[in-house]
């Protein structure tokens, strides 16, 4: 079973509009984080933002935040008022705390933003 | 630097010929990662290292495959007689620890192109 799914191989939004990109995880360990990364067309990997699995409150970070309902095991990135910027590949990763560390990514969603 | 450094940026090379990737990551980080992206695809674990002791390499494609670490910092992947199928973007990532809370921060990359 994948640990990571991201169901929006692609999407559009208009540019000022804010965008919900999905993702939903599987775990049986009580601590883990989630991660979302930026991947524009230079192929750079960006860290935008994490919630920690005990975290109460859902992270912010600027324009963006993340929507975390834990009983759903969800984690779903929402960007505010897009930018023309913001078009770039978008992972959602999670790192598990009885594991050696490494992020398992997504397959991602493709965002375009349209003038 | 401040960030995650890796050389060479672009590397081609004929198939059968080794070729070396290097990853310098960000100065205290214990904990280094490799990954392999290829055209339009998710990341794929490679290999980890806490210091410069590598705990688990099963993430490695096959035996062509071997990276090392030493003095907790700089890493060296080797690719031993390249085969097309090699061909890729090659990320290494570095987290302060193997913590689940911690962020790993990438490289820009080497793109590995095999003729």
């Amino acid at each position: 079973a994948q640990k990571i799914t991201q169901t929006q191989p692609g999407m559009f939004v208009q540019e000022k509009e804010a965008v919900t990109l999905d993702c939903t995880y599987d775990t049986s360990d009580p601590s883990y984080g989630l991660f979302w990364y930026k991947q524009p067309s230079s192929g750079e990997m960006i860290f935008l933002i994490y919630q920690g699995s005990y975290d109460q409150q859902n992270a912010t970070e600027g324009r963006y935040s993340l929507n975390f309902q834990k009983a759903r095991k969800s984690a779903n990135l929402v960007i505010s008022a897009s930018q023309l910027g913001d078009s770039a590949m978008y992972f959602c990763a999670m790192r598990e705390g009885g594991s050696q560390g490494n992020l398992i990514f997504g397959k991602g969603t493709k965002l375009s933003v349209k003038p | 630097g401040a960030g995650v450094s890796q050389s060479p940026s672009n590397k081609v090379t004929e198939k059968g010929k080794d070729v070396e990737l290097r990853c310098d990551p960000i100065s205290g980080h214990t904990a280094l990662y490799w990954y392999r992206q290829s055209l339009g695809q998710g990341l794929e674990f490679l290999i980890y290292f806490q210091g410069n002791s590598a705990p688990d390499k099963s993430g490695l494609p096959s035996d062509r495959f071997s990276a090392e670490r030493t003095g907790g910092s700089v890493s060296t992947l080797t690719i031993q007689r390249t085969q097309q199928e090699d061909s890729a973007v090659y990320l290494c990532a570095s987290s302060y620890n193997r913590g689940e809370y911690s962020p790993l921060h990438f490289g820009n990359g080497t793109r590995l192109t095999v003729t």
